[in-house]
């Protein structure tokens, strides 16, 4: 089984810049998305992490460090259109390459 | 590609009453996933399928049902709709290259009274 965590809900300022964490705890990893979800819509994919390390996209990167069960989602260049929920999930190694999702972090850009 | 579709949008049932959530993707992808969310909350694994007949329980299959007979379609079914039902179901796929991303279906929201 998997236990992910992350905050409830965050508050940043249009312009700057937020870093979501996501800690877990698993059995046979394989790989950490994060996803964003704005209301009322479905997830939509963000990141990709199965290396330890930084992937950037843009405004948007994602650390991972396998050692310490460790993520970040880090937003730079805060827009009002980035206030939306974002989900970190882990990936166990096996055969239905299964997601397991962390409750999910709410954040909300002000002007 | 139309992606990942579901259907109904939207459904008000009364308790024990059942009904199908549709779920069709036409990327030929092998896995596919049915996931409830409830208000504020991540998404729970309902059911999954690898491929055409095989089907398998998530973290929370008590009160649902599934089928796979095509690689397109994977129907969920409530048989006696309870009120802990009410919640958001998303349907996603995923293809044969695990460095993909699970693809969401819009979702179907489900109102159980």
């Amino acid at each position: 089984g998997q236990n992910i965590d992350q905050p409830t809900e965050m508050t940043a300022t249009e312009g700057a810049i937020v870093q979501i964490n996501c800690t877990y705890q698993t059995s046979g990893f394989n790989g950490l998305f994060w996803y964003q979800q704005h209301a009322g819509e479905a997830p939509t994919f963000l990141s990709y992490n199965v290396l330890d390390g930084l992937e950037e996209k843009g405004r948007f990167s994602s650390f991972l460090s396998r050692s310490k069960g460790y993520s970040y989602l880090l937003l730079k260049e805060l827009q009002m259109k980035d206030s939306a929920s974002y989900l970190c999930a882990v990936r166990e190694e096996d055969a239905g390459n299964m997601l397991t999702f962390g409750g999910g972090t709410r954040l909300m850009v002000k002007p | 590609n139309a992606g990942v579709t579901q259907t109904p949008k939207f459904r008000i049932l009364k308790i024990g009453q059942s009904m199908t959530l549709q779920c069709t993707q036409d990327m030929n992808h092998n896995y596919m996933y049915w996931y409830r969310q409830d208000p504020g909350m991540g998404l729970k694994l309902i059911y999954y399928s690898v491929g055409a007949g095989i089907t398998d329980k998530g973290e929370v299959p008590n009160g649902y049902n599934v089928s796979r007979s095509t690689t397109e379609d994977f129907p969920l079914r409530l048989e006696l709709a309870a009120p802990s039902q009410t919640s958001v179901y998303f349907c996603a796929s995923l293809g044969s290259d695990s460095q993909e991303t699970q693809y969401f279906g819009p979702g179907t929201r489900l109102l159980v009274l």
